[in-house]
C-alpha cells in the first residue's frame, strides 16, 4: 500500500497571507489528523477527521481550519499567516474504528510533512 | 489530561551496546502508550505500541518496550545499538478526553549512537 503522502512538501508565503495543504491517507484509513512540529512548542496535536466530520480538535486559533472530502483526502488551511506559523505540518492516517471502541486503537501513520516557512 | 514526559533530551551510546530512552506517563484510566522515531527531514516512524497485554513489546527495527505500570515506564530499548539508530524518539499516548484519535507526544529524545 502506498503511505500517507503530503503536498506540497515545500513552502515559502509571507504573513498575512493563506496557504492550503493537502494529506492523503493509506487507502482505507478514515481517520487523518494533523500536527504542527516546531522547535519550541514540539509536537502538538491541530484536529482530526474522521468520516468528514471534525471529531478532536487540539488548542490552535481559529485561522486553523480543516476538511476532509468523501474519499478521505484531507486538507488543512491556515488564514492569516504570521510568522509563528512557521513549522513541519504533519498529517497521520489511521485505521480507526468508532470512538471508544478500545479494539480498533490503532497506531498512526504519518506522512513526510509540509514544511511551512512565513516571511 | 493525558501525558508523557521523555526526561533526557539526549542519549550518547556506544555502537553495539544496549540502548534505553525513557518514558513516564500519566493518564487516567488505561494507558494506550506509543514509540515513534524520526529521520532528518522525515515524518515520523511507527515503531511499537502498548494497548494492553504483555509487558514487553515488541516493534521495529530491533526495538522492544517494557511498559511498568507500578512505575508508570515505557522505556524504550534496544539489546545491541546501530549507528544507523541516531534519530529522534517520540514517547506518545493516546489522549481519550473529547474521544477521537488524538496523540500527545513528550518532547522527544535524540539519540546518538557513536562507534
Amino acid at each position: 500500500k502506498a503511505g500517507v503522502t503530503q503536498t506540497p512538501r515545500y513552502l515559502i508565503k509571507t504573513r498575512g497571507q493563506q496557504v492550503t495543504l493537502s494529506c492523503s491517507p493509506i487507502s482505507g484509513h478514515r481517520s487523518v489528523s494533523w500536527y504542527q512540529q516546531t522547535p519550541g512548542q514540539g509536537l502538538q496535536f491541530l484536529f482530526e477527521y474522521f468520516s468528514e466530520t471534525q471529531r478532536n480538535k487540539g488548542n490552535f486559533p481559529g485561522r486553523f481550519s480543516g476538511r476532509q472530502f468523501s474519499n478521505s483526502r484531507s486538507e488543512m488551511n491556515v488564514s492569516t499567516l504570521e510568522l509563528g506559523d512557521s513549522a513541519l505540518y504533519l498529517c497521520a492516517s489511521s485505521l480507526e474504528g468508532l470512538a471508544g471502541d478500545r479494539s480498533s486503537y490503532n497506531e498512526q501513520f504519518f506522512g513526510p510533512g509540509t514544511r511551512l516557512t512565513v516571511l | 489530561a493525558q501525558s508523557v514526559a521523555q526526561p533526557e533530551d539526549q542519549v550518547n551510546v556506544a555502537e553495539g551496546n544496549p540502548l534505553t530512552v525513557k518514558c513516564t506517563y500519566s493518564v487516567s484510566g488505561n494507558p494506550y502508550l506509543f514509540w515513534y522515531v524520526q529521520y532528518p527531514n522525515r515524518g515520523l516512524q511507527f515503531l511499537l505500541k502498548y494497548i494492553t497485554g504483555d509487558n514487553l513489546v515488541k516493534g521495529s527495527y530491533g526495538f522492544e518496550a517494557e511498559f511498568n505500570k507500578s512505575q508508570t515506564s515505557f522505556h524504550l530499548k534496544k539489546p545491541s545499538a546501530l549507528v544507523s539508530d541516531s534519530a529522534l524518539y517520540f514517547c506518545a499516548v493516546r489522549d481519550l478526553t473529547g474521544g477521537g484519535n488524538k496523540l500527545t507526544f513528550g518532547t522527544g529524545t535524540q539519540l546518538k549512537v557513536e562507534l
